[in-house]
């Protein structure tokens, strides 16, 4: 079992540009969320998809967008990049609400 | 709204002892679930421990253990026989509004 894959696990990007993140699930999972970690800081939610629907949503704006295909991987794209936008971000699958979720290693982007 | 407060940001235990990690939460919801959730330089979140709000006994795994006071929405985190590999961040974490603490970060020493 592979677990969580997210890809790539670092990237680079200039500010104003768009980037897109990738995430894989853990086997068996149907549910993926991405958090945005900023350095020392806790994951802050960003969105949750299951069945290709975005579920719920934390306080973030609509440059972020996603999208979850029907093999359950799913793809994190923000737009029009800012500085802030630099951090770790992660993702996490799980199966139900309520259950513990298993995450990837991340992606670092740094906005320059 | 739903808040996470780990109020110690840094710690730091002598290996084989024990540590204690805290975190309290405000919430209005009556049926919650609450993780420890480790990340160590490797920067990958690792499942330490779990804890159904409705359940009156404490989680434990192995040489973790949890002190769920729900009335007073405690909900600290005990590491026994602490070792070296111990050495993370560790994140107290709450559902079903996945909202994270800002971390402690324990340094085991040798």
């Amino acid at each position: 079992d592979a677990g969580v894959t997210q890809s790539p696990t670092h990237l680079i990007k200039t500010r104003g540009q768009q980037v897109t993140l990738r995430c894989s699930p853990k086997s068996g999972h149907d549910t993926v969320s991405w958090y945005q970690q900023a350095l020392g800081q806790g994951p802050q939610f960003i969105f949750q998809y299951y069945e290709e629907e975005e579920r719920q949503r934390g306080n973030f704006p609509d440059r972020f967008s996603g999208h979850q295909f029907p093999n359950y991987s799913s793809e994190l794209n923000v737009n029009a990049l800012l500085l802030g936008d630099s951090a770790l971000y992660l993702c996490a699958s799980n199966t139900g609400g309520q259950n513990e979720a298993f995450f990837g290693q991340g992606t670092r982007l740094t906005v320059v | 709204a739903q808040t996470v407060t780990q109020s110690q940001p840094e710690m730091s235990v002598q290996e084989a002892e024990t540590v204690t990690l805290s975190c309290t939460y405000d919430t209005s919801e009556s049926n919650y679930y609450l993780f420890w959730y480790k990340q160590p330089p490797s920067r990958q979140m690792i499942l330490v421990i779990r804890q159904e709000a409705y359940k009156q006994q404490n989680a434990t795994e192995n040489r973790f253990s949890v002190n769920f006071q729900k009335a007073a929405k405690s909900f600290s985190l005990k590491i026994s026989d602490s070792q070296l590999g111990d050495t993370a961040m560790y994140f107290c974490a709450f559902l079903p509004k996945y909202i994270f603490g800002t971390g402690t970060r324990l340094k085991v020493l040798a």
